[in-house]
């Protein structure tokens, strides 16, 4: 059975600080996602992650994949507010939308 | 915008009785998804279909049952609800190609709460 584990499960940090969310999965896997969660509402995609080694950027969000390692970072750059949000990875195992969520990381961006 | 749509966005029913959830997916995508969240956990996987018929289930109970049309909308139906069954209900779409890097999208959701 497919495990997703995400570190810290509860993240608090000031703004301008940087910091790395860790997901660990159990299965080899192709396919490796990162999802924002606001309170109360539904899942923004942020990033889809394809092979080993990949990298993607978006805004003070880079995300990384090792496969090798079953293991994927989300690292925040010099946080602000807006980014208070919980951030899930999830992995997919099979081509369509089956994915296996972690619990999410609730990350609090202090002023 | 996903181009996800889900129907209702709440409802409250009593337990025992049957719900019907729609998901309305993106155009031209032809596998939809079926997610349950808990509150404070993560989105868990129900089932998904593929050209109208199941393809894949979580670990959730035959009372737990779906349909996907012609046009890819589908359904998500729960029978004798359960107080434990209160949850958001989030449907997904995306294109069903083996090692597809496409991204899923998902619904606003549709949250249910058994009274």
């Amino acid at each position: 059975e497919l495990k997703v584990e995400q570190n810290p499960l509860f993240l608090s940090m000031q703004e301008g600080k940087n910091y790395t969310i860790y997901c660990n999965y159990s299965t080899t896997s192709d396919r490796l996602y990162w999802y924002r969660q606001d309170p109360g509402k539904s899942l923004e995609s942020l990033f889809v992650l394809l092979s080993n080694g990949a990298v993607k950027q978006e805004g003070r969000l880079m995300a990384s994949l090792d496969t090798k390692a079953r293991l994927s970072t989300l690292h925040i750059t010099a946080a602000v507010h807006d980014l208070s949000a919980t951030y899930f990875c999830a992995v997919g195992l099979m081509s369509g939308s089956r994915l296996t969520f972690g619990e999410g990381t609730q990350l609090t961006v202090n002023p | 915008e996903t181009g996800v749509t889900q129907s209702p966005t709440h409802l409250i029913k009593t337990r025992g009785q049957q719900v019907t959830l729609r998901c309305s997916s993106q155009s031209g995508h032809n596998t939809v998804s079926w997610y349950q969240q808990a509150l404070g956990q993560g989105p868990q996987f129900i089932f998904q279909y593929y050209r109208e018929e199941e393809n894949g289930r979580g670990n959730f109970p035959p009372r737990f049952s779906g349909l996907q049309f012609p046009n890819y909308s589908s359904e998500l139906n729960v029978n004798a609800l359960e107080l434990d069954d209160s949850a958001l209900y989030l449907c997904a779409s995306s294109l069903n190609r083996l090692s597809s890097g496409n991204t899923i999208y998902f619904g606003e959701g549709s949250w249910l709460t058994v009274v």
